[in-house]
């Protein structure tokens, strides 16, 4: 049974850092692994997603890796701004037709 | 492009009632899938259609159930609810489905079952 892991639960942060959120999965039989963010109250945007055949996507300050083979996935988060607060969260795609979540990583970065 | 929809936004309701939330996906999305929200349990699988059929369901009991129609709208419905059962719920739309490409989430529907 898939299980995915997100460490840490919480994360504060100065402005302007870079930061680097993990997740982990322990079946490697994915099609593709995304991550989200959600604001307090809101639904979930999504925010990068790579397929399985992919090392890594990359969108502004965001950079995301899948590395299947040890089970990890990373979202780099370059310059960090106010505006990033928020609970990010991975999501493994699976030949179910499902997403299997992790439980989120609260940011807060401090102006 | 419109993006996902879902009403209502906010529901209050009884245990052993029933409640029916609805989700429109983005136009030309052909998946509809379902997640519930709760503080203890985060999110969790409960359905995924396409084309009209439901291709999988999670580990939720009988009372929780949906549909989709040929617009691709799709309804989820709720019978005895239970004080469990309050939570954000949550539909997501895309071309393919899961396996194929991003998924794009509504806004939710919050029910708080009394």
């Amino acid at each position: 049974k898939q299980e995915v892991t997100q460490i840490p639960a919480a994360l504060s942060v100065p402005e302007g850092e870079n930061l680097v959120l993990n997740c982990s999965f322990t079946d490697s039989a994915i099609y593709n692994l995304q991550w989200f963010r959600q604001d307090p109250g809101k639904g979930l945007t999504s925010l990068l997603l790579i397929q399985s055949s992919q090392r890594e996507q990359t969108s502004g300050r965001l950079n995301a890796s899948l590395d299947k083979s040890s089970g990890r996935s990373t979202l780099y988060i370059a310059a960090s701004q106010p505006g990033d607060s928020a609970t990010y969260l991975c999501a493994v795609g699976d030949s179910n037709y499902q997403l299997i979540w992790g439980a989120g990583t609260k940011l807060i970065i401090k102006p | 492009k419109a993006g996902v929809t879902q009403t209502p936004r906010y529901l209050i309701k009884t245990r052993g009632q029933q409640v029916t939330l609805s989700c429109s996906p983005i136009s030309g999305h052909r998946s509809v899938s379902w997640y519930q929200q709760t503080p203890g349990q985060g999110l969790q699988f409960l359905f995924e259609y396409f084309s009209e059929t439901q291709r999988n369901k999670g580990n939720f009991p009988g009372r929780f159930s949906g549909r989709q129609f040929s617009n691709s709208r799709s309804e989820m419905n709720v019978s005895t609810l239970e004080l469990g059962d309050s939570a954000l719920y949550l539909c997501a739309s895309s071309s393919q489905g899961v396996s194929g490409d991003t998924q794009y989430f509504g806004p939710g529907t919050r029910l708080t079952v009394l």
